[in-house]
């Protein structure tokens, strides 16, 4: 059975930093291409980074460019998000998720998604 | 970047009822279109994709169409059980932009 389990979510001063990790399990993990989206309490889904397969084509919206810094772990099946200078606003579940299949080249859908773990910014 | 807008932002059908929602690409994004269900505090689930397939397990009275900038997903018959946000998202190439989704209620 195909898995993600992320953890490393919690509540965080504004200006801190946390690193989330997601456990990939049931397929070859460093053939897909992976993500992060967080969803604001109540808002929408938000694409906050992505990482190619073998790690060396990566991506950020301006919302997040500078601050966080995705990274993998091919041996270990695992997938990283370093959020630092966090915000209020960055306040969400965030969401490890994988390319629907090999099939579709970097244009994919997403399929499976992880449970989330939720991340809080506050003072 | 290309935007995603939705239509309408809530809707709130009866059972049984033919459902519509709408998804306008403010680009031409071919048929690189995905629609997902993310029900009430769970976590988003992939309903169809390439506009109009259906993912595996997906019930039947789900259908996409559109191709191009304009897209529908339409529900045949309203269940209790598709009570649900729905999202539309492009996909070909970053940035993977989402609508701003569609809050479907029972009447």
């Amino acid at each position: 059975e195909v898995q993600l389990v992320e953890s490393g979510g919690g509540l965080v001063k504004p200006g801190g930093s946390l690193r989330l990790s997601c456990a990939a399990s049931g397929f070859t993990f460093s053939n897909y291409n992976m993500k992060w989206v967080r969803q604001a309490p109540g808002k929408g889904l938000e694409l906050v980074s992505s990482i190619s397969s073998g790690g060396s084509y990566i991506y950020y919206p301006d919302s997040v460019r500078g601050r966080f810094t995705i990274s993998r772990d091919n041996a270990k099946n695992s997938l990283y998000l370093q959020m630092n200078n966090l915000r209020v606003e960055d306040t969400a579940m965030y969401y490890c998720v994988r390319d629907l299949n090999l099939l579709c080249g970097g244009d994919c859908p997403f399929d499976p998604w992880g449970q989330g773990t939720l991340v809080t910014v506050s003072s | 970047d290309i935007q995603m807008t939705q239509s309408p932002s809530s809707l709130s059908a009866s059972v049984g009822d033919r459902v519509t929602i709408t998804c306008r690409a403010s680009q031409d994004i071919r048929t690189y279109l995905a629609w997902y269900q993310q029900k009430p505090g769970k976590v988003p689930k992939l309903l169809i994709y390439t506009a109009s397939t259906l993912q595996s397990g997906v019930p039947s009275r789900f259908s996409g169409s559109g191709s191009g900038s304009d897209f529908t997903l339409t529900i045949s018959s309203l269940q209790p059980e598709d009570v649900a946000t729905y999202y539309c998202q492009k996909y070909n190439g970053a940035p993977w932009t989402f609508g701003q989704g569609t809050k479907v209620e029972i009447k």
